[in-house]
């Protein structure tokens, strides 16, 4: 599995936009990108993902670098419900049958 | 629409015994994965189960096994217990097969400790 690589650990204020790196420089062109995360005393869960073009949905925004070798995670108003575990991976674009490989992932603190 | 469910959420157990964890997707998911949560190792894939098949597997010994059911529900077993398996066992389901663009949703989990 091609390996991602975040901070361990970022801080935000609330309602200030947060921007979470990932470099992911092995990627494969079948490789989707997703992004999880994990509240406190609860299972992950799916934020967001992409292939090639930027990404919006309701929670968070995905900026794709045009190489693909990197990506980040926008969160655009910090809230406190938004303080977790964020982790970036990488899905092989075949039948991946179910596996997701997490890595350590970057611990967001939120400050009211 | 109900989330995944899993029971029990907790449970104490000593070492030899083993234990029965069980996992209920989203209506019409068809695939089961399994995930053990510890601090030290992190989320680690256990199996995926997808129409009763065992299509995917990680790297734990043989003491970790699951089935699925018909109805998609899903059950993961350990045998002989070690102090080392106390862990958070996560259950995810998804429609199919898990395909590149496809999401999983995860249960709560079921807290195991180990004595």
């Amino acid at each position: 599995d091609a390996k991602t690589t975040q901070p361990n650990s970022m801080e935000s204020n609330e309602e200030e936009p947060v921007h979470l790196p990932c470099n992911h420089s092995t990627i494969s062109g079948t490789d989707y990108i997703h992004w999880y995360r994990q509240l406190p005393s609860q299972g992950p869960e799916y934020v967001i993902h992409g292939l090639t073009s930027n990404v919006n949905n309701r929670m968070a925004s995905l900026a794709i670098a045009e190489d693909r070798k990197s990506s980040t995670l926008i969160l655009h108003r910090a809230t406190l419900r938004d303080a977790a575990v964020y982790y970036c991976i990488l899905k092989f674009g075949g039948t991946s049958y179910g596996k997701l490989t997490f890595g350590q992932g970057t611990i967001l603190t939120v400050h009211p | 629409k109900a989330g995944v469910t899993q029971t029990p959420r907790y449970l104490i157990k000593t070492r030899g015994q083993q234990v029965t964890l069980s996992c209920s997707p989203i209506s019409g998911h068809r695939s089961v994965s399994w995930y053990q949560q510890t601090p030290g190792q992190g989320l680690q894939f256990l199996f995926e189960y997808f129409s009763e098949t065992q299509r995917n597997k990680g790297n734990f010994p043989g003491r970790f096994s699951g089935r699925q059911f018909s109805n998609s529900r899903s059950e993961m077993n350990v045998s002989t217990l070690e102090l080392g398996d106390s862990a958070l066992y996560l259950c995810a389901s998804s429609r199919t097969s898990g395909r590149g663009q496809e999401t999983q949703y995860f249960g709560p989990g079921t807290r195991l400790l180990v004595l």
